[in-house]
């Protein structure tokens, strides 16, 4: 089974400033997704960015990116310009890459990020 | 509709009743997922449909759980005899089954309390 582990539970930037969040994983498999997860107060799982393991190059989206090392099994996401509306709780997912029964998401626990202004 | 819906959310409800939570998945979606999230703690799966069938009822914690989904859209899940500990936010997701991006779509959960 694919296991998602997220060691910091808690992280702070200042507004402007470039932050880090780690993320190990675990899987027999060579061909996956590998996604993080924004989880504001208002509850709802906001997608930030996707990464497929055959893709070499690096997924990034405007201020996000990711350093996707699959042989290190490490998946951490670079905010970059930290603002105020991204403080909130970050999950890493995994799914594999195969349909139906298979395609679940496994999450880490989190972490809290917040935003000193 | 335009995203995943949940209902209701928030459910307050005293230790041994039975509750049940509503999710109507984007329309055309034939896979739908419900998650539980414990305070502080990630996302834990309970159920996968694929259409009407549950092929992964794997992360259901106890016979007292149970789900079902009609049509191919709306899903229940079902918590009988609620215990305290079953105090969650339960989220429901969905995806096109043959989609290639591996993206689930959340809706904002239900926030259950047992008192």
């Amino acid at each position: 089974a694919q296991t998602v582990t997220q060691s910091q539970p808690e992280m702070s930037v200042q507004e402007a400033e470039t932050v880090t969040l780690s993320c190990t994983y675990d899987t027999s498999e060579s061909d996956y997704y590998l996604f993080w997860y924004k989880q504001p107060p208002s509850r709802q799982m906001i997608l930030v960015i996707r990464q497929e393991a055959y893709k070499q190059q690096n997924a990034t989206e405007n201020r996000f990116s990711v350093n996707f090392q699959k042989a290190a099994k490490s998946f951490s996401l670079k905010i970059s310009d930290s603002q105020l509306g991204d403080a909130a709780m970050y999950f890493c997912a995994y799914r594999s890459f195969l349909t139906g029964a298979n395609s679940k998401l496994t999450f880490g626990k989190g972490i809290t990020l917040s935003v000193r202004p | 509709g335009a995203g995943v819906s949940q209902s209701p959310s928030n459910k307050v409800t005293e230790k041994g009743k039975d509750v049940e939570l509503r999710c109507d998945p984007i329309s055309g979606h034939t896979a739908l997922y419900w998650y539980r999230q414990s305070l502080g703690q990630g996302l834990e799966f309970l159920i996968y449909f694929q259409g009407n069938s549950a092929p992964d009822k794997s992360g259901l914690p106890s016979d007292r759980f149970s789900a079902e989904r009609t049509g191919g859209s709306v899903s229940t899940l079902t918590i009988q005899r609620t215990q305290q500990e079953d105090s969650a936010v339960y989220l429901c997701a969905s995806s096109l089954a043959s989609q290639n991006t591996g993206e689930l779509f959340f809706g904002e959960g239900s926030r259950l309390t047992v008192l």
